[in-house]
């Protein structure tokens, strides 16, 4: 069965602190791995990696994967409170058409 | 573009009685997703269609759930009869091809008392 796991569940931090969030995963066919944010409603689409060592990064956050260990991480650079959201790690399967979610992790950040 | 649109927003609805809830993917998208958000058991897919043909429903929790994509631009989920532990948010997702990232709609929250 098809693993995804987010660490840490949840994560305290103030304005301006750096935060990494970890995601780990075991899946049969692997294609991307896709990062979310989830406030108070949908899921929006922060980024999608598919290949190893590449960073991707937009504004404050950046995200890299690593195929060899099975993980992925989402940095976020000097914290503002707009940022307190629930984020969540995905993994897209070979065909491209099943996304299996960890269990997210919550950061909260105070002013 | 109006993106992934859902309704109800809110659904409160006694045990037993039948639920319908709607989505109308975003134009032009061919694949829709059904997922379920509960904090026991986080986000779970339940059912997606690829140019409105039912590909897999083995997220489905049982025969009291069934989902219907009659066109391009519409999909239902249905319970039939609904139970308290369906409580929970319903997103609808699309995407333009399969691979692509997906679009949530802003889910209905469902109570089943």
């Amino acid at each position: 069965e098809d693993k995804v796991v987010q660490s840490p569940l949840s994560l305290v931090v103030h304005e301006g602190d750096t935060v990494t969030l970890n995601c780990s995963y075991e899946v049969t066919n692997f294609r991307s791995l896709l990062w979310y944010k989830q406030e108070k409603k949908a899921p929006t689409f922060l980024f999608m990696l598919t290949s190893s060592g590449i960073e991707k990064k937009s504004g404050r956050l950046s995200s890299i994967l690593d195929k060899k260990e099975l993980f992925s991480i989402l940095n976020i650079t000097a914290t503002q409170t707009g940022d307190s959201a629930v984020y969540l790690c995905a993994v897209l399967n070979n065909a491209g058409n099943m996304l299996t979610f960890g269990g997210g992790t919550r950061l909260m950040v105070k002013p | 573009d109006a993106g992934v649109i859902q309704s109800p927003r809110h659904e409160v609805t006694e045990m037993g009685q039948e639920v319908t809830l709607r989505c109308k993917p975003i134009s032009g998208h061919n694949s829709l997703f059904w997922y379920r958000q509960t904090m026991m058991r986080g986000l779970e897919l339940l059912i997606y269609f690829n140019n409105n043909v039912p590909i897999d429903d083995s997220g489905m929790p049982e025969d009291r759930f069934s989902a219907k994509m009659p066109n391009a631009s519409f999909s239902t989920l249905k319970i039939q009869p609904s139970e308290p532990r369906d409580s929970a948010v319903y997103f609808c997702a699309s995407t333009l091809q399969q691979g692509n990232e997906q679009f949530f709609g802003p889910g209905t929250r469902l109570t089943v008392l």
